[in-house]
């Protein structure tokens, strides 16, 4: 099962684009990938998922490279309220066990 | 719509009791995940119930164990506590319309419930 890797931390002012990267250089093929925002004291929040290619939706845009070994969740123009952890997750389409990453905590100044 | 509810939020064991946490699904939702947050190993799945069963399971050891009413509530027990269970205990639900494993749909997390071991 693959093992995801994540930077601890990021900073970023105001407006700024975020991008924050993954690898995941053992992902099978049928293995997805999900990112997932928390606050403190809550639950993990689902940000966005995807397989290959580019997915984007009303908050972010996921990246996605052909070889799969990493991907890239992007933040357009954060904002304060941005401030949180971000986990990647890899799920095996074979065996049903989901992998974290161990966060990365983003700090959005302003 | 009510979110995922999780009780009780705070817990506090002593080492070798046992611990029953309970998790109430989204309504409609027939799928239920069991995860342990610790600062040191992060994020880890612990299982997942699905119409009563137990499709998935994570790579604990089998003081943990749960089980999903027919309401799709679900429960989590950890036998003969050790002060490493101390962590944030959380539970995700999710539809499970394809039948599939919790990947392929969105999750929704509970706030979790925070266990201390002493």
């Amino acid at each position: 099962l693959a093992k995801t890797t994540q930077p601890i931390s990021m900073d970023s002012y105001e407006g700024q684009e975020v991008n924050i990267t993954c690898s995941h250089n053992n992902i099978a093929t049928n293995d997805y990938i999900t990112w997932y925002q928390q606050f403190p004291s809550q639950g993990p929040r689902f940000i966005i998922q995807g397989y290959k290619t580019k997915v984007t939706n009303e908050v972010a845009s996921l990246f996605i490279p052909a070889d799969r070994k990493s991907s890239t969740l992007s933040l357009p123009r954060v904002s304060l309220s941005d401030t949180a952890v971000y986990y990647c997750l890899v799920g095996s389409g074979n065996t049903g066990k989901l992998i974290f990453g161990q966060g990365t905590t983003l700090q959005v100044k302003p | 719509k009510a979110g995922v509810t999780q009780t009780p939020r705070y817990l506090i064991k002593t080492r070798g009791q046992q611990v029953t946490l309970s998790c109430s699904p989204i309504s409609g939702h027939r799928s239920v995940s069991w995860y342990q947050q610790t600062p040191g190993q992060g994020l880890q799945f612990l299982f997942e119930y699905f119409s009563e069963t137990q499709r998935n399971k994570g790579n604990f050891p089998g003081r943990f164990s749960g089980r999903q009413f027919s309401n799709s509530r679900s429960e989590m027990n950890v036998s003969t506590l050790e002060l490493g269970d101390s962590a944030l205990y959380l539970c995700a639900s999710h539809r499970g319309l394809a039948g599939g494993p919790p990947y392929q749909e969105t999750q929704y997390f509970g706030p979790g419930t925070r266990l201390l071991v002493l």
